[in-house]
């Protein structure tokens, strides 16, 4: 079956350290997003990438980090220097200007 | 700015009542148009989408939504609620031309009473 796949599904961080969300998609799709979800804030744009090796900052990047070096995976770091980094993380994918079709998500919690 | 808006937060009906959730674009041409819901811990689903063609929209799970460019507006509805239908629904809009972005409003979250 098509789709994408979000892992882990619960992370736990201790304060100080890296953690890296993965998302694959199986899709032959050429954009791929990853969005930021808190309570009644809807959902934000972290990063995107519209091809292999080259992605943009969406409209809170600070903090995080991504790379694509495949069609099918868009991994996302979310490191240090994010000082309030837990959050629902949800990863997309679509082919141009069309709907884009969600991972079920992962949600990550600092200790 | 482009922007989305859906005014309510939460909206309650009852079970079996009809349902309009409302949505709001800022945007100096037709972009495209989508509704999604989320079910708790979960990503989104599309319900319907609309580029271009005839204004009312069919989806799945008995959704319709209606383009009015006159408004800016592409309001949801469902003539009769099902327990199920409880969740949070996003409007989003696609602008044409640009990046592949879509801009998503903040979503309403829908309660049924039984």
């Amino acid at each position: 079956d098509g789709g994408i796949t979000q892992s882990p599904k619960y992370l736990f961080r201790k304060e100080g350290q890296n953690v890296t969300l993965s998302c694959e998609q199986n899709l032959n799709h050429d954009a791929m997003y990853w969005y930021r979800q808190d309570p009644g804030q809807g959902l934000r744009l972290i990063y995107y990438s519209q091809i292999v090796n080259d992605f943009q900052k969406g409209d809170i990047a600070e903090g995080y980090s991504v790379s694509r070096e495949k069609k099918e995976s868009f991994p996302l770091t979310v490191t240090s220097a994010q000082k309030n980094p837990t959050a629902f993380y949800l990863c997309a994918s679509s082919m141009s200007l069309n709907e884009q079709f969600f991972g079920p998500g992962t949600r990550l919690t600092v200790l | 700015a482009q922007s989305v808006t859906q005014p309510d937060i939460h909206i309650t009906v009852s079970e079996g009542a009809s349902l309009e959730l409302r949505c709001n674009y800022s945007y100096g041409a037709t972009p495209y148009l989508f509704w999604y819901v989320q079910s708790p811990g979960q990503g989104l689903q599309l319900l319907l989408k609309y580029f271009s063609g005839d204004t009312l929209v069919q989806g799945i799970k008995g959704f319709e939504a209606e383009f009015k460019r006159s408004q800016s507006s592409f309001n949801l509805r469902k003539p009769s609620v099902h327990w199920s239908d409880a969740a949070e629904y996003f409007c989003a809009v696609a602008l044409m031309n640009r990046d592949d972005k879509i801009i998503f409003g903040k979503g309403t979250r829908l309660h049924i009473l039984p």
